[in-house]
């Protein structure tokens, strides 16, 4: 079974801390997503990776940046926390000619 | 620009009944469709893909269609059961590139 797991649940950061979200999978995927969750607002792109060090910006990049050092890992940084990026965040990964997007568990961050 | 529709945003059902779910979208233009089901506080699980050259999938209870001409796919859930109260997401992926559009989503509850 594809597994993606995200390094934590639940988060609380201060206004204008640096944060680090971590995001692994263990099938050798190709291409790696960054998405946040927003009620009324769905699910919006923020980055994603189809190979190591590369990256594209999805719609909503600012305040955000990412790293992809290995295949397996891509991590969302945000550069100076803001309240407006409390969110649910969702890491998912895919094979490109497969398609299907598998997903993490999400993290859940409050930004006080 | 792509958006992606979901009506109802929620739906409350007797055990037992078949059910219909709607996905809109704007843009013909796309490289496939996926039905998500997401439980409360937790990542998306892929249900069903179809692509742009396909009319339907299925699997067990669940059968999505596609219809690219008028922008319209449905996901027919038979035979409900509380065990399928979730939050059911679509999401387009755009010709051309890795990006997926998401609805967002129809939540729905039966009741036993």
């Amino acid at each position: 079974d594809v597994k993606v797991t995200q390094s934590s649940r639940y988060l609380v950061k201060r206004t204008g801390e640096k944060v680090f979200l971590e995001c692994v999978q263990d099938m050798d995927h190709e291409n790696m997503f960054w998405y946040r969750q927003d009620p009324g607002l769905g699910l919006r792109l923020i980055y994603f990776s189809y190979d190591v060090k590369m990256k594209e910006k999805g719609d909503i990049p600012e305040g955000y940046s990412v790293s992809r050092e290995k295949k397996e890992r891509f991590s969302l940084i945000l550069e100076s926390a803001s309240t407006n990026q409390t969110s649910m965040y969702l890491c998912a990964s895919n094979y490109p000619a497969q398609d299907t997007q598998y997903f993490g568990p999400g993290t859940r961050l409050t930004v006080l | 620009k792509q958006e992606v529709t979901q009506i109802p945003a929620a739906l409350s059902v007797p055990e037992g009944e078949n059910l219909v779910l709607n996905c809109s979208f704007t843009d013909s233009a796309i490289y496939n469709l996926q039905w998500f089901r997401q439980d409360p506080g937790k990542g998306l699980t892929s249900l069903l893909l179809i692509q742009s050259s396909q009319r339907e999938q299925t699997s067990g209870r669940l059968n999505a269609s596609l219809d690219k001409s008028s922008g319209r796919s449905t996901l027919y859930i038979a035979a409900s059961q509380p065990g399928d109260s979730a939050t059911y997401l679509c999401a387009v992926r755009l010709s051309g590139t890795y990006k997926y559009i998401f609805g967002t989503g129809t939540r729905l509850k039966v009741l036993a």
